[in-house]
């Protein structure tokens, strides 16, 4: 059975700093999703990695995948206050399905 | 360009009512989903559907029923509502393949 771990899962840290959070996953898969979820809103994809050594940037943020590991990592670097959200990582149960399991959310704060 | 909309927004309902709760997506995509979240589980797949007339289980259906009669709409019935159905529900939509899931505003269902 397919299980989806974060770390950390909680995550408060001063604006300007570098981190990362990672995704791991218990069976083979050549795909990983990642969401952010503010407060009280929705869930708004970040990152769709399609293959081993999949690297994806938008701003601050920076995705990557490792498949032979089973990791994938969201870099933040120099976190604005904007950044503080909770994220998701997602892996479809299979590798040509839309069935995803969630990670359980790292959720981030970002102090100024 | 509408996208995807869940209704209602809110809902309070009684323990044994049956509840309809609605989704409606104007992108034609093939795969739509609902999902709860529930503080400490994360978000767990009620059900999915392939296409108009195809829905599959996902991990928590118990208590819920689906149908798909039209690409665009995919109402989540919960038959006789209990308190542990209490939740946020979150509707979904894809394309086939490897693309991201996009995700409704959410309802907020209390069983009382």
């Amino acid at each position: 059975e397919l299980k989806v771990e974060q770390n950390p899962l909680f995550l408060s840290m001063q604006e300007g700093k570098n981190y990362t959070i990672y995704c791991n996953y218990s069976t083979t898969s050549d795909r990983l999703y990642w969401y952010r979820q503010d407060p009280g809103k929705s869930l708004e994809s970040l990152f769709v990695l399609l293959s081993n050594g999949a690297v994806k940037q938008e701003g601050r943020l920076m995705a990557s995948l490792d498949t032979k590991a089973r990791l994938s990592t969201l870099h933040i670097t120099a976190a604005v206050h904007d950044l503080s959200a909770t994220y998701f990582c997602a892996v479809p149960r299979d590798n040509y399905g839309q069935n995803f399991v969630f990670g359980p959310g790292t959720r981030l704060s970002v102090l100024p | 360009d509408a996208g995807i909309t869940q209704s209602p927004r809110y809902k309070i309902t009684e323990t044994g009512r049956q509840v309809t709760l609605m989704c409606h997506q104007t992108w034609s995509h093939s795969y739509m989903f609902w999902y709860r979240q529930d503080l400490g589980h994360g978000l767990r797949l009620i059900y999915y559907s392939a296409a108009a007339d195809i829905t599959d289980k996902g991990e928590v259906p118990d208590g819920y029923v689906v149908s798909r009669s039209k690409t665009e709409n995919f109402p989540l019935t919960l038959e006789s509502a209990t308190r542990s159905q209490t939740s946020v529900y979150f509707c979904a939509s894809s394309l086939a393949g490897q693309e991201t899931q996009y995700f409704g505003p959410g309802t907020r269902l209390l069983v009382l």
